[in-house]
């Protein structure tokens, strides 16, 4: 049973362009979580989806940032126009059943870098 | 508002020494406590999730325990090793389905 998949695990991209990152949650998992960590500090939390649905999207930025999980294929993670400050590993994780008691599995991450 | 918070923030322990560390979370609400282990390079993993007043759990030389009434979890290490060396993530999870991490506590086992 494969864990959380995540690629790429680097991308590098200079300001401006656009960041797509991929996140496929364990098998049976229909919850999906993304967190974004930067440079010395702990995990943020951006949003949290089901399948076709953004439950939760109280971390994510207001512009720029979007999420998505279609009913078939990854969880995508979209950063329009990046900036220097969105250069920072950002996670995600998967669970069965979404509620507060369930643990979250988590991906390798994608490091993120901006020029 | 959530708010996670653990303490100390960075923890140098002698090798062979046992350790323990804190979580505090807001009580209300509360549905279950997480305890993850995440080391250098790799991605969090779960040690631990408890629910009830009085939970402890075990796992060979770590454990934890859990508060619910006043809000807090501590987790001990038992005699360290220089594989225990990672950050300790805590996290609280509520009844609306939100769950919030801890910056977390870096422990350093030093040889």
């Amino acid at each position: 049973n494969a864990g959380v998949m995540q690629n790429p695990r680097h991308l590098v991209r200079r300001r401006g362009q656009e960041a797509r990152l991929r996140c496929s949650p364990m098998k049976g998992h229909s919850h999906v979580y993304w967190y974004r960590q930067l440079p010395e500090e702990g995990l943020k939390f951006m949003v949290y989806l089901q399948k076709e649905n953004i439950i939760d999207e109280s971390g994510m930025p207001k512009e720029r940032f979007s999420a998505e999980f279609p009913k078939e294929g990854p969880s995508i993670l979209r950063i329009q126009q990046v900036v220097r400050g969105d250069s920072a590993a950002y996670f995600c994780a998967s669970s069965p059943f979404g509620q507060g008691k369930d643990t979250q599995y988590f991906g390798p991450g994608t490091r993120l870098t901006v020029l | 508002i959530l708010n996670v918070e653990q303490s100390p923030q960075s923890l140098h322990v002698q090798e062979g020494d046992s350790t323990n560390f804190t979580c505090s979370f807001p009580s209300s609400n509360f549905y279950a406590l997480h305890w993850y282990r995440w080391e250098t390079a790799k991605s969090p993993e779960a040690l631990f999730v408890m629910t009830l007043n009085g939970d402890e759990k075990k796992k060979g030389r770590i454990s934890a325990t859990l508060n619910t009434k006043e809000g807090y979890s501590y987790l001990y290490i038992k005699g360290s090793q220089p594989e225990d060396s990672a950050t300790y993530l805590c996290a609280s999870g509520n009844r609306d389905d939100k769950i919030i991490f801890g910056k977390g506590t870096r422990l350093h086992i030093l040889p």
